[in-house]
């Protein structure tokens, strides 16, 4: 049973380049969520994917923007990058069922803006 | 919107003995938290979750104890080994509106041999 996975492993990028990140969910799972992780901080919330439409949004600016596809998987965009914009970003995977759902991780894509 | 609030930062403990991590939530309408392991360079694994409609959660050597009153939740690692050192964040699940998972700022555990 395939779990969570994420593409590419690593990334770098300078500064105004756009970048986009590649996520398959564990099977059975039909919800995504992304979320960033700045070093030494824990996960934020970017938004979450459901039917192919963005369903819940965090603080983010536009700049971050996403898609999921029929078969439920997901990417994550980020245009005219910051230096800030450097962290893990994983993917987290769960099953709707209305309300709260255990999550499910994958490994991350860890971005480095030069 | 929810705040998660987590302590202590960092945390160490002689093998064998039990390390309690707390943490506190804003929002009285959070109704599911989870708590997730992170190894150094791995993804967070759930090792254990609880909805607000239970106040007390064990598997083995975990357990978690929610008090919705006082909006705290608590994780309790019991007969500590070393392969229980990680960091380790709790989260609310915020459910009504803009629904979401918040984490705490994680607290680092290290097992002393």
């Amino acid at each position: 049973d395939a779990g969570v996975t994420q593409s590419p492993t690593h990334l770098i990028k300078t500064r105004g380049q756009q970048v986009t990140l590649r996520c398959s969910p564990k099977s059975g799972h039909d919800t995504v969520s992304w979320y960033q992780q700045a070093l030494g901080q824990g996960p934020q919330f970017i938004f979450q994917y459901y039917e192919e439409e963005e369903r819940q949004r965090g603080n983010f600016p536009d700049r971050f923007s996403g898609h999921q596809f029929p078969n439920y998987s997901s990417e994550l965009n980020v245009n005219a990058l910051l230096l800030g914009d450097s962290a893990l970003y994983l993917c987290a995977s769960s099953l709707d069922g209305g309300g709260a759902q255990p999550q499910h991780f994958g490994d991350g894509t860890r971005l480095s803006i030069l | 919107g929810e705040n998660v609030e987590q302590h202590p930062s960092t945390l160490s403990v002689q093998e064998g003995d039990s390390a309690v991590i707390k943490c506190t939530y804003s929002d009285s309408a959070s109704n599911y938290f989870p708590w997730y392991k992170q190894e150094l360079g791995k993804r967070p694994q759930l090792i254990i979750d609880i909805r607000s409609n239970v106040g007390e959660k064990k598997d083995q050597r975990i357990a978690v104890t929610l008090n919705k009153t006082a909006k705290h939740f608590s994780l309790h690692i019991t007969e500590t080994q070393p392969e229980d050192s990680a960091v380790y964040f709790c989260a609310a699940y915020y459910s009504f509106g803009n629904e979401k998972l918040t984490f705490g700022t994680g607290t680092r555990l290290t097992i002393i041999p």
